[in-house]
Protein backbone atom coordinates (compact mmCIF):
# COMPACT_ATOMS: atom_id res chain seq x y z
CA UNK A 1 0.00 0.00 0.00
CA UNK A 2 1.09 3.65 -0.60
CA UNK A 3 2.56 5.24 1.96
CA UNK A 4 1.87 8.95 2.56
CA UNK A 5 3.80 11.90 4.09
CA UNK A 6 1.96 14.73 5.33
CA UNK A 7 3.16 17.95 6.35
CA UNK A 8 2.93 20.40 8.84
CA UNK A 9 1.29 17.77 11.03
CA UNK A 10 0.21 21.08 13.01
CA UNK A 11 0.40 24.57 12.51
CA UNK A 12 -1.53 27.74 14.43
CA UNK A 13 -1.74 30.36 11.68
CA UNK A 14 -3.17 34.36 12.03
CA UNK A 15 -6.53 35.02 10.04
CA UNK A 16 -5.69 36.50 7.16
CA UNK A 17 -2.91 34.43 5.98
CA UNK A 18 -2.10 31.26 4.07
CA UNK A 19 -0.97 27.66 5.01
CA UNK A 20 0.14 25.55 1.87
CA UNK A 21 -0.10 21.88 3.27
CA UNK A 22 1.53 19.26 1.52
CA UNK A 23 1.27 15.42 0.84
CA UNK A 24 4.44 12.84 -0.85
CA UNK A 25 3.62 9.71 -1.46
CA UNK A 26 6.10 6.58 -2.02
CA UNK A 27 4.45 5.30 -5.47
CA UNK A 28 3.05 6.75 -8.27
CA UNK A 29 -1.23 7.58 -7.75
CA UNK A 30 -3.71 8.72 -10.72
CA UNK A 31 -6.09 10.48 -8.08
CA UNK A 32 -5.42 12.17 -4.61
CA UNK A 33 -8.29 13.97 -2.69
CA UNK A 34 -8.17 16.43 -0.16
CA UNK A 35 -10.40 16.15 2.73
CA UNK A 36 -11.40 18.21 5.36
CA UNK A 37 -12.65 17.17 9.26
CA UNK A 38 -14.06 19.91 11.20
CA UNK A 39 -14.13 19.80 14.80
CA UNK A 40 -16.73 16.59 16.07
CA UNK A 41 -17.45 16.02 12.17
CA UNK A 42 -16.76 13.38 9.58
CA UNK A 43 -14.46 14.20 6.71
CA UNK A 44 -15.81 15.99 3.69
CA UNK A 45 -14.37 15.57 0.68
CA UNK A 46 -12.85 19.14 -0.42
CA UNK A 47 -11.42 18.45 -3.99
CA UNK A 48 -9.61 15.69 -6.41
CA UNK A 49 -6.87 16.32 -7.68
CA UNK A 50 -5.65 14.36 -11.25
CA UNK A 51 -1.83 15.30 -12.47
CA UNK A 52 -1.94 17.54 -15.43
CA UNK A 53 -5.36 18.95 -14.83
CA UNK A 54 -6.99 21.32 -12.92
CA UNK A 55 -8.60 19.43 -9.16
CA UNK A 56 -12.22 19.41 -9.13
CA UNK A 57 -13.93 20.93 -6.63
CA UNK A 58 -17.13 19.87 -4.65
CA UNK A 59 -19.82 22.01 -3.62
CA UNK A 60 -18.85 24.37 -1.09
CA UNK A 61 -15.48 24.85 -2.17
CA UNK A 62 -13.66 26.84 -4.81
CA UNK A 63 -10.21 27.41 -5.80
CA UNK A 64 -9.68 30.69 -5.19
CA UNK A 65 -9.64 29.19 -1.45
CA UNK A 66 -8.38 25.60 -1.81
CA UNK A 67 -6.02 25.90 -4.25
CA UNK A 68 -4.16 22.99 -5.06
CA UNK A 69 -1.20 21.91 -6.96
CA UNK A 70 -0.40 18.57 -8.35
CA UNK A 71 3.11 18.36 -9.90
CA UNK A 72 3.47 15.00 -10.39
CA UNK A 73 2.21 11.46 -9.70
CA UNK A 74 3.52 11.47 -6.32
CA UNK A 75 2.54 14.98 -4.95
CA UNK A 76 -0.05 17.77 -4.23
CA UNK A 77 -0.34 20.39 -2.09
CA UNK A 78 -3.43 22.30 -0.28
CA UNK A 79 -3.19 26.03 0.36
CA UNK A 80 -5.93 27.42 2.96
CA UNK A 81 -5.97 30.91 1.84
CA UNK A 82 -7.24 34.08 3.66
CA UNK A 83 -7.84 31.77 6.48
CA UNK A 84 -10.61 32.66 9.10
CA UNK A 85 -11.37 30.77 12.07
CA UNK A 86 -13.72 29.06 10.45
CA UNK A 87 -11.12 27.00 8.95
CA UNK A 88 -9.89 25.72 12.10
CA UNK A 89 -9.95 22.12 11.28
CA UNK A 90 -8.01 19.08 10.45
CA UNK A 91 -7.22 18.78 6.61
CA UNK A 92 -6.01 15.05 4.93
CA UNK A 93 -4.98 13.79 1.88
CA UNK A 94 -5.64 10.44 0.64
CA UNK A 95 -5.03 8.34 -2.11
CA UNK A 96 -6.12 4.62 -3.23
CA UNK A 97 -4.42 1.90 -1.50
CA UNK A 98 -3.25 0.46 -4.98
CA UNK A 99 -5.18 -1.01 -8.51
CA UNK A 100 -6.08 -4.33 -6.90
CA UNK A 101 -7.22 -3.61 -3.59
CA UNK A 102 -10.04 -1.80 -2.75
CA UNK A 103 -9.72 0.99 0.19
CA UNK A 104 -7.86 4.35 0.57
CA UNK A 105 -4.49 5.37 2.58
CA UNK A 106 -4.99 8.80 4.11
CA UNK A 107 -2.10 10.81 5.50
CA UNK A 108 -1.33 11.47 8.88
CA UNK A 109 -3.56 15.21 8.90
CA UNK A 110 -2.67 18.48 9.26
CA UNK A 111 -4.17 20.40 12.62
CA UNK A 112 -4.87 23.91 11.57
CA UNK A 113 -5.91 26.21 14.15
CA UNK A 114 -6.75 30.29 12.79
CA UNK A 115 -6.71 32.57 15.30
CA UNK B 1 -31.52 13.10 4.06
CA UNK B 2 -27.67 12.57 4.53
CA UNK B 3 -25.85 10.11 1.58
CA UNK B 4 -24.29 8.46 4.40
CA UNK B 5 -26.51 7.86 7.72
CA UNK B 6 -24.62 5.85 10.56
CA UNK B 7 -26.02 5.15 14.18
CA UNK B 8 -25.18 8.48 16.05
CA UNK B 9 -24.14 6.21 19.30
CA UNK B 10 -22.06 6.55 21.33
CA UNK B 11 -22.18 2.88 22.13
CA UNK B 12 -20.98 1.67 25.37
CA UNK B 13 -20.43 -1.61 25.91
CA UNK B 14 -18.35 -4.26 28.05
CA UNK B 15 -15.56 -6.03 27.28
CA UNK B 16 -16.66 -9.21 25.59
CA UNK B 17 -20.14 -7.92 24.24
CA UNK B 18 -20.90 -8.48 20.80
CA UNK B 19 -21.79 -4.85 19.28
CA UNK B 20 -23.54 -4.14 15.34
CA UNK B 21 -23.14 -0.37 13.74
CA UNK B 22 -25.76 0.04 10.86
CA UNK B 23 -25.39 2.26 7.78
CA UNK B 24 -27.97 3.46 4.97
CA UNK B 25 -27.01 4.93 2.00
CA UNK B 26 -28.65 7.01 -0.48
CA UNK B 27 -27.13 6.47 -4.10
CA UNK B 28 -28.42 3.13 -5.32
CA UNK B 29 -25.34 3.59 -7.79
CA UNK B 30 -22.44 3.41 -5.52
CA UNK B 31 -20.01 0.43 -6.09
CA UNK B 32 -17.90 -0.05 -3.14
CA UNK B 33 -18.52 0.28 0.39
CA UNK B 34 -15.94 0.07 3.37
CA UNK B 35 -15.50 0.37 7.21
CA UNK B 36 -13.32 2.85 8.29
CA UNK B 37 -12.23 3.11 11.81
CA UNK B 38 -10.66 6.36 13.29
CA UNK B 39 -9.30 6.40 16.88
CA UNK B 40 -8.89 10.07 18.23
CA UNK B 41 -6.81 12.55 16.95
CA UNK B 42 -5.29 10.05 14.00
CA UNK B 43 -6.39 9.62 10.57
CA UNK B 44 -8.83 7.16 9.01
CA UNK B 45 -7.46 3.60 8.69
CA UNK B 46 -9.30 1.49 6.83
CA UNK B 47 -10.68 -1.50 8.75
CA UNK B 48 -12.45 -3.66 5.94
CA UNK B 49 -14.17 -3.55 2.75
CA UNK B 50 -17.65 -4.66 2.68
CA UNK B 51 -18.83 -7.38 -0.10
CA UNK B 52 -22.61 -8.61 -1.11
CA UNK B 53 -21.32 -11.94 -0.08
CA UNK B 54 -20.60 -10.39 2.93
CA UNK B 55 -17.06 -10.95 4.68
CA UNK B 56 -15.28 -11.62 8.03
CA UNK B 57 -12.18 -10.81 9.56
CA UNK B 58 -11.28 -12.36 12.69
CA UNK B 59 -13.81 -10.53 14.91
CA UNK B 60 -15.12 -8.40 12.66
CA UNK B 61 -18.04 -9.17 10.11
CA UNK B 62 -19.30 -7.21 7.42
CA UNK B 63 -22.28 -7.01 5.94
CA UNK B 64 -23.71 -5.45 2.68
CA UNK B 65 -27.46 -5.74 1.08
CA UNK B 66 -27.94 -3.52 -1.91
CA UNK B 67 -31.31 -4.06 -2.30
CA UNK B 68 -31.97 -2.36 1.12
CA UNK B 69 -29.25 -0.14 0.62
CA UNK B 70 -28.04 -1.09 3.87
CA UNK B 71 -24.20 -2.09 5.68
CA UNK B 72 -23.44 -3.69 8.89
CA UNK B 73 -20.77 -3.76 10.86
CA UNK B 74 -21.13 -6.64 13.62
CA UNK B 75 -18.17 -6.89 16.20
CA UNK B 76 -17.80 -10.05 18.53
CA UNK B 77 -15.72 -10.33 21.75
CA UNK B 78 -15.32 -6.55 22.07
CA UNK B 79 -11.71 -5.67 23.40
CA UNK B 80 -10.98 -2.46 25.19
CA UNK B 81 -8.41 -1.85 21.92
CA UNK B 82 -11.53 -1.60 19.47
CA UNK B 83 -12.58 2.17 21.11
CA UNK B 84 -12.83 4.08 18.40
CA UNK B 85 -14.97 6.16 16.21
CA UNK B 86 -16.19 3.73 13.22
CA UNK B 87 -16.68 5.13 10.03
CA UNK B 88 -19.34 3.87 7.35
CA UNK B 89 -17.86 4.86 3.70
CA UNK B 90 -19.24 5.01 0.47
CA UNK B 91 -17.75 5.17 -2.85
CA UNK B 92 -19.93 7.02 -6.00
CA UNK B 93 -19.42 7.63 -9.27
CA UNK B 94 -16.84 8.15 -12.13
CA UNK B 95 -14.23 10.11 -10.03
CA UNK B 96 -14.64 7.00 -7.21
CA UNK B 97 -15.47 9.77 -4.44
CA UNK B 98 -15.69 9.02 -0.62
CA UNK B 99 -18.93 10.13 1.25
CA UNK B 100 -18.25 9.35 4.82
CA UNK B 101 -21.04 8.58 7.75
CA UNK B 102 -20.91 10.95 10.40
CA UNK B 103 -19.34 8.11 12.33
CA UNK B 104 -20.40 5.91 15.12
CA UNK B 105 -18.40 6.25 18.71
CA UNK B 106 -17.67 2.84 20.53
CA UNK B 107 -16.13 2.54 24.12
CA UNK B 108 -15.46 -0.51 25.34
CA UNK B 109 -15.59 -0.95 28.91
CA UNK B 110 -13.01 -3.33 31.14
Amino acid sequence: SAVISQKPSRDICQRGTSLTIQCQVDSQVTMMFWYRQQPGQSLTLIATANQGSEATYESGFVIDKFPISRPNLTFSTLTVSNMSPEDSSIYLCSVEKDNYNYGYTFGSGTRLTVV
Amino acid sequence: RKEVEQDPGPFNVPEGATVAFNCTYSNSASQSFFWYRQDCRKEPKLLMSVYSSGNEDGRFTAQLNRASQYISLLIRDSKLSDSATYLCVVESGSARQLTFGSGTQLTVLP
